[in-house]
């Protein structure tokens, strides 16, 4: 069974660097396409980006200059780096494999205050 | 980008009562491979979104067939036939033929 769990802090002051990792078991992300989607507070869904099978990377134009989508095959595990975050970029974070989105991780809350 | 505004906002229906959400489309989702990438999720209180219907009409695997999908082009719906308890949540479109994907609004299906 294909299974994604997020980690990593819940708290990120304003300006710094928020840092997610995926880690995936049961199926190889060497194959298909991963990704992250944030939700905001309230049902606001937001399509962050994603990284391919072959490691090429694709971003929402929003996020662009502040947002990274690197992986470690040895782990089986991608990462998320949002960069000179804001209390706006306050919202729970899921991993899901994409392009079909049937799979996701549980979701990690994070909150931007200081 | 491309905008997907759904209707209702807010759903409210009784165990058995069959419902229908919109999801309306700024632009054509028909992409140049013939496929329409329409999907519908369903997110439960305290639970990430699920799949629930790809491509506009087709049912993802364990998904009861009391759901469905339909439409072309701009206009898509969802349908449940007989609301059952565990269908209460949030149900959102989302469109993967345009880039940046994009998600509709959500419809909050609540018991009546």
């Amino acid at each position: 069974e294909v299974q994604l769990q997020e980690s990593g802090p819940g708290l990120v002051k304003p300006s710094q660097s928020l840092s997610l990792t995926c880690s995936v078991t049961g199926y190889s992300i060497t194959s298909n396409y991963w990704g992250w989607i944030r939700k905001f507070p309230g049902n606001k869904m937001e399509w962050m980006g994603y990284i391919s099978y072959s490691g090429s990377t694709s971003y929402n134009p929003s996020l662009k200059s502040r947002i990274s989508i690197t992986r470690d095959t040895s782990k089986n595990q991608f990462f998320l780096q949002l960069n000179s975050v804001t209390t706006e970029d306050t919202a729970t974070y899921y991993c899901a494999r994409y392009v079909t989105l049937d799979y996701w991780g549980q979701g990690v809350m994070v909150t931007v205050s200081s | 980008d491309v905008v997907l505004t759904q209707t209702p906002p807010t759903l409210s229906a009784t165990i058995g009562q069959s419902v229908s959400i919109s999801c309306r489309s700024s632009q054509s989702l028909l992409h140049s491979n013939g496929n329409t990438y329409l999907n519908w999720l369903l997110q439960r209180p305290g639970q990430p979104p699920q799949l629930l219907i790809y491509l506009v009409s087709r049912l993802e695997s364990g998904v009861p067939n009391r759901f469905s999908g339909s439409g072309s082009g701009t206009d898509f719906t969802l349908k449940i036939s007989g609301v059952e308890a565990e269908d209460l949540g949030v149900y959102y479109c989302v469109q993967s033929t345009h880039a940046p994907w994009t998600f509709g609004g959500g419809t909050k299906l609540e018991l009546k």
